[in-house]
């Protein structure tokens, strides 16, 4: 069962557009949700990651858009460059240590273009 | 610096054979993971540990096993029962703050 629906799986924009990842869950015990970033052949990055206590976060050009009710969390690149061409996973979980696992959407290639 | 150190990068394997994955980490986590990544299909768990000498089984946890006997380190067997074991393989360990990924070994059956 997939508890992590992330679409859409692929995404083309022209440089300084801004691409949204949308992502929905089902469990509603989790309550870290954070983006990764990898780029081909290495591992995920850390972008960002939002607690449900909050509907918004920004980190420089990277924002979380969180819908408690809904379910559903997105992200949106501003400014988008090439150097952001790259695979975008969601995930969740519940608080990160004791074990706890991650849970991936099934990820976003997005292509950023000049 | 701390982080998570997979090898090795690239690791091809026969027919039959079994191969361990190496993942050390220097960041003082207790709770380490190892996911398979395939293509359009995200990354799935294989196994995690929450505290040495103690593991537990993910969601495709056939053909593979693990120990934790340091802290430290947390190795991957993909043993011959694993008839599809061509992937990305990826660590993990966890702390409160959040999750650190190693770089990956990518792993070939020839």
């Amino acid at each position: 069962q997939q508890q992590v629906k992330q679409s859409p799986q692929s995404l083309i924009v022209q440089k300084g557009g801004i691409p949204i990842i949308n992502c929905a869950y089902e469990n509603t015990a989790f309550d870290y949700f954070p983006w990764y970033q990898q780029f081909p052949g290495k591992g995920p990055a850390l972008l960002i990651a939002i607690r449900p206590d909050v509907s918004e976060k920004k980190e420089g050009r990277f924002t979380i858009s969180f819908n408690k009710s809904a379910k559903q969390f997105s992200l949106h690149i501003m400014d988008s460059q090439p150097g952001d061409s790259a695979t975008y996973f969601c995930a969740a979980s519940l608080s990160p240590g004791g074990g706890n696992k991650l849970t991936f959407g099934t990820g976003t290639q997005l292509k950023v273009e000049l | 610096d701390g982080g998570i150190t997979q090898s090795p990068k690239y690791l091809f394997r026969k027919e039959g054979q079994n191969v361990t994955l190496s993942c050390e980490q220097n960041l003082n986590h207790d709770a380490m993971y190892w996911y398979r990544q395939d293509p359009g299909q995200g990354l799935r768990l294989i196994y995690y540990s929450q505290i040495v000498n103690d593991f537990q089984k993910g969601d495709i946890a056939e053909g593979y096993s693990v120990s934790r006997e340091k802290k430290e380190s947390f190795p991957l067997t993909v043993t011959s029962a694993q008839k599809n074991p061509t992937a990305f393989y990826l660590c993990a360990s966890s702390i409160l703050d959040g999750y650190t990924f190693g770089s990956g070994t990518r792993l070939t059956v020839v």
